[in-house]
């Protein structure tokens, strides 16, 4: 089955700096990739949607100079959190769309394992 | 805005019962249901997926269940175990353009199945 990964999968970083989240797809090209946040106990919140070679499109209340999303390739996006807070300790997720072919079910996204991030 | 709900939020049974995990949405213009588990610190897994034009689907011990009129879904998991404690949440991929297919979860259903 389709196999998404991201790197690392915890991280501590200290306020003020910045920290880059890898999210890969293993076995599939992935046109689109989306970024979600989760924080305790809540659901997953999208942040933005990343689509290969273009820029991202994030939601309503996201910071774009905050969290800047690169998708360089079919296979690779990251998201890098500048200028840490506190605040933005959270798990993030990232999940990818394979790029639609005759056999697969449109849209469906595989998602990654998290990103534990903590910030102090 | 689509919204969705889950409930109970919480949900503790002995090994062997049979329960069911509901989900309901306020939109019913939607492209597909999609129910995944989630373990502690963990990404999420999917469990099924139901196409708009489908009842249900079933996987092993799981079946889900939609009835996309009423914007409801339900996850019935027959002779739980310990193993299937986790948190599952249901989500929704809309169809309207504005919301670009995305999906919308829901809060989740957090189960412990004692042993």
């Amino acid at each position: 089955g389709a196999v998404v990964s991201q790197h690392p999968s915890w991280v501590i970083c200290k306020s003020g700096t910045s920290v880059k989240i890898e999210c890969r797809s293993l076995d599939f090209q992935a046109t689109t990739m989306f970024w979600y946040r989760q924080f305790p106990k809540q659901s997953l919140m999208l942040m933005a949607t990343s689509n290969e070679g273009s820029k991202a499109t994030y939601e309503q209340g996201v910071e774009k100079d905050k969290f800047l999303i690169n998708h360089a390739s079919l296979t690779l996006s990251t998201l890098t959190v500048t200028s840490a807070h506190p605040e933005d300790s959270s798990f993030y997720i990232c999940s990818a769309r394979e790029t639609w072919t005759s056999g697969s079910i449109p849209y469906e996204q595989y998602f990654g394992p998290g990103t534990r991030l903590t910030v102090t | 805005k689509q919204e969705v709900t889950q409930i109970p939020a919480a949900l503790s049974v002995p090994e062997g019962e049979n329960l069911v995990l509901n989900c309901s949405f306020t939109d019913s213009a939607i492209y597909n249901l999609q129910w995944f588990r989630q373990d502690p610190g963990k990404g999420l897994t999917s469990l099924l997926l139901i196409q708009s034009s489908q009842r249900e689907q079933t996987s092993g011990r799981l079946n889900a269940s939609l009835d996309k009129s009423s914007g409801r879904s339900t996850l019935y998991i027959a002779a739980s175990q310990p193993g299937d404690s986790a948190t599952y949440l249901c989500a929704v991929r809309m169809t309207a353009m504005e919301y670009g297919n995305k999906l919308v979860f829901g809060a989740g259903t957090i189960l412990r199945v004692k042993s």
